[in-house]
């Protein structure tokens, strides 16, 4: 079975401050991991994903996480927040061996002050 | 960007009724899902559904539970009886094809309220 947990149910960053979304994520089989951003009365949309391949990956916005097998971990990253990035951020895992569902973290608010 | 299409946006229902949550999935999409957020919680895998028939299913998908793609546009939820703790966002999502890892693409979702 997978879990996904995400320290921090609220973030509060400077605009122009690096922003750390941490993930960290349980699996019995290899992981296919995910972001997925959702703004105020939006769906979620796909941030970034790992499948295979290289670790660290990168995504829309200037967004991107790396997977650390040995952590657990996949954290997503952006050197210099924007206002705009106040969000809801999903961290997300799906199976290898069923691909189908996919399970998601509980979520982190962002917060980003002028 | 091609759009999954949720509606309605808001559906508010008294407890007992029957409600039904419809979908119009990305027109060349083949897999489709649901998908629910309780207020302050996590986003939660009810269903997955191809080629007619449901391909994975969680525990929250009793048999108050049903989906449906009547006419081979539209994607439906229909829950039978609404108890109050229905009452929560639920997402359509929808996919090209079956291959790991592939983008979902999510609707704006249904705002169900149980009273």
């Amino acid at each position: 079975a997978q879990s996904v947990t995400q320290l921090g149910s609220h973030v509060s960053v400077s605009e122009g401050a690096l922003v750390l979304l941490r993930c960290n994520y349980s699996s019995s089989v290899p992981p296919y991991l995910f972001w997925y951003v959702q703004y105020p009365n939006q769906g979620l949309q796909l941030l970034l994903k790992y499948t295979t391949g290289a670790t660290l990956v990168k995504g829309i916005n200037g967004f991107e996480a790396e997977f650390k097998k040995s952590e657990t971990s996949f954290h997503l990253t952006k050197p210099s927040a924007h206002m705009s990035d106040a969000a809801e951020y999903f961290c997300a895992v799906s199976a290898k061996t069923s691909y189908d569902k996919v399970i998601f973290g509980p979520g982190t608010s962002l917060s980003v002050i002028p | 960007e091609p759009e999954v299409t949720q509606t309605p946006s808001h559906q508010v229902t008294q407890m007992g009724q029957e409600v039904i949550l419809r979908c119009v999935p990305i027109s060349n999409h083949l897999y489709f899902y649901w998908y629910r957020q309780i207020l302050g919680q996590k986003v939660e895998f009810l269903v997955s559904f191809y080629n007619n028939e449901i391909s994975e299913k969680s525990e929250i998908f009793d048999d108050q539970f049903s989906v449906e793609r009547p006419d081979g546009s539209n994607f439906t939820l229909k829950i039978r009886s609404t108890k109050l703790e229905d009452s929560a966002m639920y997402f359509c999502a929808s996919r090209t094809s079956g291959r790991v890892g592939e983008k979902l693409f999510f609707g704006s979702g249904t705002q169900l309220s149980v009273l």
